[in-house]
């Protein structure tokens, strides 16, 4: 079956520091998403990457999709503390499937 | 237009109870997941349903647990004879289309077996 790979698995910057979060598939991607979810709280979708090589921006994010639709990134530039949270990329390969969730890059900001 | 609503948002059942839970998709929604996760843990795909059929069940396990989404009416997450292991959050999410496109996650139910 797929795999999603996401890499670091923790990561503790200082605020104002830059963060960076990636994603892995075993299989060519129809398209990737991501999600943040705040510690208690509920995942909640940030971006589709569809094309490949496609980069998206939201502010101080950068979403990223590999050339071969096989990985993506995810940028933050100079962290805040609103940023804390577990950020998920999940993997679609197509057709009736289900989505696959990578396991989730956990962010914590030191004030 | 209300988000997904997942209730209850609290469930304390003891040992070989059954847990019910309940999630209404977004409107217009026709597609539902529901996922499993565990304390500092990722989210585990459990059921993909459309309405009146399980389109990917691969998650579920082959015991105790099944899921319903009805023509009518919520989808509903069934656990029978709770164990220990089962305490988890269990999350829906809904999109407009398959593939998962754009899904939005309700609150979670946060399931205690005690």
């Amino acid at each position: 079956g797929q795999q999603v790979m996401q890499i670091p698995q923790y990561q503790h910057v200082q605020e104002g520091e830059d963060f960076t979060t990636y994603c892995n598939s075993s299989t060519t991607l129809s398209n990737i998403q991501w999600y943040k979810q705040r510690p208690g709280g509920h995942p909640v979708f940030l971006i589709q990457l569809v094309k490949s090589g496609e980069v998206k921006k939201q502010k101080r994010l950068t979403f990223q999709f590999g050339e071969a639709k096989k990985n993506s990134s995810l940028h933050i530039t100079a962290t805040q503390t609103t940023d804390v949270g577990t950020y998920f990329c999940a993997a679609y390969s197509g057709g009736y499937q289900k989505v696959t969730f990578g396991t989730g890059t956990k962010l914590q900001v030191i004030p | 237009n209300a988000g997904v609503m997942q209730n209850p948002r609290h469930l304390v059942r003891r040992r070989g109870q059954e847990a019910r839970l309940r999630c209404s998709p977004m409107k217009g929604h026709s597609h539902v997941y529901w996922y499993r996760q565990l304390p500092e843990e990722g989210l585990k795909f459990m059921v993909y349903l459309q309405k009146e059929n399980i389109i990917d069940e691969s998650g579920m396990p082959k015991e105790r647990f099944s899921a319903e989404f009805p023509k009518e009416g919520p989808s509903i997450l069934r656990i029978q004879q709770v164990v220990r292991g089962d305490s988890a959050a269990y999350f829906c999410a809904s999109s407009l289309e398959a593939g998962h496109t754009e899904a939005f996650f309700g609150q979670g139910t946060r399931l205690t077996v005690v």
